[in-house]
């Protein structure tokens, strides 16, 4: 089964600096992973999906997330942070198969100090 | 293009009273997805519906919940006689087809039991 593990429930760093958000994944074939945002009281959002072609995936908002398969990692980064990418950050992967549905990480919130 | 519509935005019910939740879909997607966010949680998938048709209710709880995808007008989501454990934020996906990656997501529904 498939499945997304987050490995940081709170990340805060200073404005201008980089961001990295972590994120593992466990699946028995080559999945397709992607990164959702989540700004206060607001719906979801698609920074960046992964889906077998080039491993450095460039998303919005200057975001980008490397596939990394000999480590199973999909982690997010950013060279500066806004204050504007204050919000949760959910790493997901879809399941595949007949329903394709997603499966998603418990989240990382994102904290941006000026 | 409206992007998906869920309403309303916010709800709130008395224990015992039922929930009604709205999705329309994307212009052109015949593909719907359910997920709930319970409080300081990720979402978890709830049901997978084409026009006419449940295709996978795995996450659904089995008693009080069930939702419809009519031939014409929006997929509903309808909670019978709510309790307290049901307060979440419920998330409408659509997609053009199963295997599109990445749907597009509502802005969600947010209800509160009280």
């Amino acid at each position: 089964a498939q499945s997304v593990t987050q490995l940081d429930s709170h990340v805060s760093v200073s404005e201008g600096t980089p961001v990295l958000l972590r994120c593992n994944y466990s699946s028995s074939y080559s999945p397709s992973l992607f990164w959702y945002v989540q700004h206060p009281n607001k719906g979801l959002q698609l920074l960046l999906k992964y889906t077998s072609a080039a491993t450095l995936v460039k998303g919005i908002n200057g975001f980008e997330a490397e596939f990394k398969k000999s480590e199973t990692s999909f982690h997010l980064t950013k060279p500066s942070a806004h204050m504007s990418d204050a919000a949760e950050y959910f790493c997901v992967v879809s399941e595949g198969g007949a329903t394709n549905k997603l499966i998603f990480g418990t989240g990382t919130l994102l904290a941006v100090q000026p | 293009n409206a992007g998906v519509m869920q309403n309303p935005r916010h709800l709130v019910r008395r224990r015992g009273q039922e929930a009604r939740l709205r999705c329309s879909p994307m212009k052109g997607h015949s593909h719907v997805y359910w997920y709930r966010q319970l409080p300081e949680e990720g979402l978890k998938f709830m049901v997978y519906l084409q026009k006419e048709n449940i295709i996978d209710e795995s996450g659904m709880p089995k008693e009080r919940f069930s939702a419809e995808f009519p031939k014409e007008g929006p997929s509903i989501l309808r909670i019978q006689q709510v309790v307290r454990g049901d307060s979440a934020a419920y998330f409408c996906a659509s997609s053009p087809n199963e295997v599109s990656h990445g749907y597009t997501f509502g802005s969600g529904t947010r209800l509160t039991v009280v």
